[in-house]
């Protein structure tokens, strides 16, 4: 299995929208609807922020929002602040009963 | 509320197994709707997902690192582990344990990370 194929830097300013891609394969993205996204702060652990394609879990803003389309899963972030200023992980089923992660976007809020 | 923390040797020599173990807290690590994983991230790169085992004792692992692995469950202790055999430089990281499942089915709750550097 390959890793999901995420850019290594997205900026944005903010009150601005941004969206993160997550590209795969037929074999995993393309299956189901099972990526999820995380969200990592410098020697912290990664949070859940999407599960499921497009569900957010207890306590995530509304301002995180999930899709899919073929093969490729994205991240909107509405409403940009300053705490969005992070790392980003996809991370999807990957066929086999194993999980991929994406490489990681870093989000800059400019 | 459920907490997870990684304990283990800080560094491990290169050839040698790296063994590390998770303690949970707060919630059974029997329940049937939970497994249990570890996941790892090299210093300034990105997450790998490394196993998991669910409470009947069944595992999944990476099949990139497979041959390497093998995550163990004590119930007793309310602990798993993980064991990596072999390990080179390239296994340096901060090893993550994190519980999947219930309500979220993805890994949801997760460790602080401990760093696990090979070096002789």
């Amino acid at each position: 299995q390959s890793a999901l194929t995420q850019p290594a830097s997205v900026s944005g300013s903010p009150g601005q929208s941004i969206t993160l891609s997550c590209t795969g394969t037929s074999s995993d993205v393309g299956i189901l609807n099972v990526v999820s996204w995380f969200q990592q702060y410098p020697g912290k652990a990664p949070k859940l922020m999407i599960y499921d394609g497009s569900k957010r879990p207890s306590g995530v803003s509304d301002r995180f929002s999930g899709s899919k389309s073929g093969n490729t899963a994205s991240l909107t972030i509405s409403g940009l602040q300053a705490e969005d200023e992070a790392d980003y992980y996809c991370c999807s089923y990957a066929g086999s009963t194993t999980w991929v992660f994406g490489g990681g976007t870093e989000l800059t809020v400019l | 509320q459920v907490q997870l923390q990684e304990s283990g040797p800080g560094q491990v020599k290169p050839s040698q197994t790296l063994s590390l173990t998770c303690s949970v807290s707060g919630g059974s690590i029997s329940s049937g709707s939970y497994y249990w994983n570890w996941i790892r991230q090299p210093a300034g790169k990105g997450l790998e997902w490394i196993g998991r085992i669910y409470s009947t004792g069944r595992t999944d692992y990476n099949p990139s690192l497979r041959s390497r692995v093998a995550i163990l469950l004590d119930t007793s202790k309310s602990q798993f582990s993980l064991e990596l055999s072999s390990v080179t430089a390239g296994d340096t990281a901060i090893y993550y344990c994190a519980r999947g499942g219930s309500p979220y089915y993805v890994m949801n709750v997760w460790g602080q990370g401990t760093t696990v550097t090979v070096s002789s």
